[in-house]
């Protein structure tokens, strides 16, 4: 499974988009890139996953490189309650892959 | 509502001690997966299994036994051989063991040694 790096934390505006930056330099051709996000003391939540095309859905956009060597995750109108842990990660598919969790990055979205 | 549901929420527990989670969902998942989380740490996977009757070690298996008798039932036991087993415990499922991770998680149990 490829590494990602994300930096620690980062905070946003109430109201103004969220841009989750996140590195994956060695992920090969198979491997997905996935983005979860854990609010203080729940379980994480899966928010959306791509390959090589950007993908939007009700939750957020995911925006990945032409050379998939990095993805940013857009909250595109961040609220308090997306005050959280986004974890990036990632993995292929297939009986053999298993999702394991990083720090992730903290994001906190002041009033 | 489909979903997990973990229990007990929050479990005390003296050292030497053997207890059990439970963790049961209604999504008709063949997987299911048991992660432990400590303190401003990720998740790390301790057991896994794909499908009924069949389970596997994940990273930190040590000191831990699962069962999966039941496709909606996959409990973890910590037994006194765990170390330090204080901890937040959770468990997920997603539809089968071999398509995309979108894994849906339980609310956690919080497990505290005495």
């Amino acid at each position: 499974d490829a590494k990602t790096t994300q930096p620690p934390s980062m905070d946003c505006a109430e109201g103004r988009a969220a841009n989750l930056p996140c590195n994956h330099s060695t992920i090969s051709g198979n491997e997905y890139v996935y983005w979860y996000r854990q609010i203080h003391s729940q379980g994480p939540q899966y928010i959306i996953h791509g390959l090589k095309n950007n993908e939007t859905n009700e939750m957020a956009s995911l925006i990945i490189t032409e050379d998939r060597k990095s993805s940013t995750l857009i909250l595109p109108h961040a609220t308090l309650r997306d005050t959280a842990v986004y974890y990036c990660i990632a993995l292929g598919h297939g009986a053999n892959s298993k999702l394991t969790f990083g720090k992730g990055i903290t994001l906190s979205v002041r009033p | 509502d489909g979903g997990i549901t973990q229990s007990p929420k929050y479990l005390f527990r003296k050292e030497g001690q053997n207890v059990t989670l439970s963790c049961e969902q209604n999504l008709n998942h063949d997987a299911m997966y048991w992660y432990r989380q400590d303190p401003g740490q990720g998740l790390r996977l301790i057991y896994y299994s794909q499908i009924v009757n069949d389970f596997q070690k994940g990273d930190i298996a040590e000191g831990y036994s699962v069962s999966r008798e039941k496709k909606e039932s996959f409990p973890l036991t910590v037994t006194s051989a765990q170390k330090n087993p204080t901890a937040f415990y959770l468990c997920a499922s997603k539809v089968d063991g071999s398509g995309a991770n979108v894994l849906t998680f339980g609310a956690g149990s919080r497990l505290t040694v005495l």
